[in-house]
C-alpha cells in the first residue's frame, strides 16, 4: 500500500536559515508521480513541484530546492534563506499511475520568525 | 484564468442535518476530487470525478455522495451529520490524468456542533 511520511510535525527557524523537510514514500508502483504543496493559513493548497518516478534529477527554483533519491525512497525539499512569508504547513503526496488519489503525508508546520 | 472556486466558504450546521458543498473547477478540467482535511486524520481522498462519473472513491461512509454535472462543477453531500464531520473540505481540479497536477480550491469550512 502507498504511504507518506513526514517524520517532521513542527520546524522554526530564525529568518535566513536554511531548512529542510524531509519526505519519505511507500509504494509497490515502478511510476509514480511526487508532489510538494504548501499551505498558508488562507487554507489553499498551492502546488510546488511535481517529480516523476523516472526522474531523479535534482531540481532548483530560487530559494526552493528538492532532492529525489528513489535508493531511499525520499523526495526532501528545501529552503534556502528562508524569510518570514515561508511560514506555511508544507505537504508532500504520492500519487501512482493507476490511481487518481493523492496520498498526502501529515503535513509539516515552518515557522519562520523574523 | 479562474482558480478552482468552492463555495461556501464557511458553514454551520448541527448534527443530523445535511450539507452541500459546491465546486467550480478550472476551465478545461474535466476531473474534480474532493479531500477531506481534519487536524487528527490529516488531508484524506474522499472521491474524484471524471467527465460526470466516479473514478475513484475513498474509504469513507455511505453519508458522504457526490456529483458531476456536464459542465465539469461538481457537489458532493453529507447527510446525518456527526461532530466528526466537522473539517475542511477541499476540492481539487486536473485534466484527469496520474501525471497532471492537481490544483486546489480555497476550501469550504464545515462546523458541526
Amino acid at each position: 500500500a502507498q504511504k507518506v511520511t513526514q517524520a517532521q510535525t513542527e520546524i522554526s527557524v530564525v529568518e535566513k536559515e536554511d531548512v529542510t523537510l524531509d519526505c519519505v514514500y511507500e509504494t509497490r508502483d515502478t511510476t509514480y508521480y511526487l508532489f510538494w504543496y504548501k499551505q498558508p493559513p488562507s487554507g489553499e493548497l498551492v502546488f510546488l513541484i511535481r517529480r516523476n518516478s523516472f526522474d531523479e534529477q535534482n531540481e532548483i527554483s530560487g530559494r526552493y530546492s528538492w532532492n529525489f533519491q528513489k535508493s531511499t525512497s525520499s523526495f526532501n525539499f528545501t529552503i534556502t534563506a528562508s524569510q518570514v512569508v515561508d511560514s506555511a504547513v508544507y505537504f508532500c503526496a504520492l500519487r501512482e499511475q493507476a490511481g487518481t488519489a493523492l496520498i498526502f503525508g501529515k503535513g509539516t508546520t515552518l515557522s519562520v520568525s523574523s | 484564468k479562474a482558480g478552482v472556486t468552492q463555495t461556501p466558504r464557511y458553514l454551520i450546521k448541527t448534527r443530523g442535518q445535511q450539507v452541500t458543498l459546491s465546486c467550480s473547477p478550472i476551465s478545461g478540467h474535466r476531473s474534480v476530487s474532493w479531500y477531506q482535511q481534519t487536524p487528527g486524520q490529516g488531508l484524506q481522498f474522499l472521491f474524484e470525478y471524471f467527465s460526470e462519473t466516479q473514478r475513484n472513491k475513498g474509504n469513507f461512509p455511505g453519508r458522504f455522495s457526490g456529483r458531476q454535472f456536464s459542465n465539469s462543477r461538481s457537489e458532493m453531500n453529507v447527510s446525518t451529520l456527526e461532530l466528526g464531520d466537522s473539517a475542511l473540505y477541499l476540492c481539487a481540479s486536473s485534466l484527469g490524468q496520474a501525471t497532471n497536477v492537481l490544483t486546489f480550491g480555497a476550501g469550504s469550512r464545515l462546523t458541526v456542533l
